[in-house]
């Protein structure tokens, strides 16, 4: 059981926009910063948002982030085959003090 | 270009030991705290450790406190894992991974060492 939860499954079509919700708590996204991380398939994970809602270079603006109390989100727009993967949340804890994830959302460009 | 990569993965009996090594390139190393996150065989990510850029601090998942040790040389530019009393449980592929900036986030991660606990 993951302290941040994920929805498992996502699914869209070429071109559709998709959210992916990540719900923590107060000691986790309620008071610190969220990332998203997407892995393609039999990759490493990539940092896909910083700061809950920063892109890193390279990352298209299609992808953007948002958080709000104790939840957060990652938004694709224009969805594309290519996007086709998992993607995790995380925070830190400060009553673990550590880092957690989300479950993980697959997500299926149909 | 930042570079990170993981050795030392092998298969081991329960109840061994075994030290990852993650050799780092491309940054200014001890500017950096440093994170091992692991994935079991077809599940999600778990974080299991950090070390503060100098080595001060250090914090452990509660499911290899006691159990795991992580430290850094910086002079050779490489992190560690000491792993002992090791578990089935404990089977992943483990990644070596760059903190953004003391905000335990990961922006680098290597491509990850793959450590089978089994008998």
């Amino acid at each position: 059981q993951s302290v941040l939860t994920q929805p498992p499954s996502a699914s869209g079509t070429p071109g559709q926009r998709v959210t992916i919700s990540c719900s923590g708590s107060s000691s986790n996204i309620g008071s610190n910063y969220v990332y998203w991380y997407q892995q393609l398939p039999g990759t490493a994970p990539k940092l896909l948002i910083y700061r809950n809602n920063q892109r890193p270079s390279g990352v298209p603006d299609r992808f953007s982030g948002s958080k709000s109390g104790t939840s957060a989100s990652l938004a694709i727009s224009g969805l594309r085959s290519e996007d086709e993967a998992d993607y995790y949340c995380a925070a830190w804890d400060d009553s673990l003090s550590a880092v957690v994830f989300g479950g993980g959302t697959k997500l299926t460009v149909l | 270009e930042v570079q990170l990569v993981e050795s030392g993965g092998v298969v081991v009996q329960p109840g061994g030991s075994l030290r990852l090594s993650c050799a780092a390139s491309g940054f200014t190393f001890d500017d950096y705290t440093m994170h091992w996150v692991r994935q079991a065989p077809g599940k999600g990510l778990e974080w299991v450790s950090l070390i503060s850029w100098d080595g001060g601090s250090t914090y452990y998942a509660d499911s290899v406190k006691g159990r795991f040790t992580i430290s850094r040389d910086n002079s050779k530019n490489s992190l560690y894992l000491q792993m002992n009393s090791l578990r089935t449980e404990d089977t992943a592929l483990y990644y070596c991974a760059k903190d953004i900036g003391n905000h335990y986030g990961f922006d680098y991660w290597g491509q990850g060492t793959l450590v089978t606990v089994s008998s």
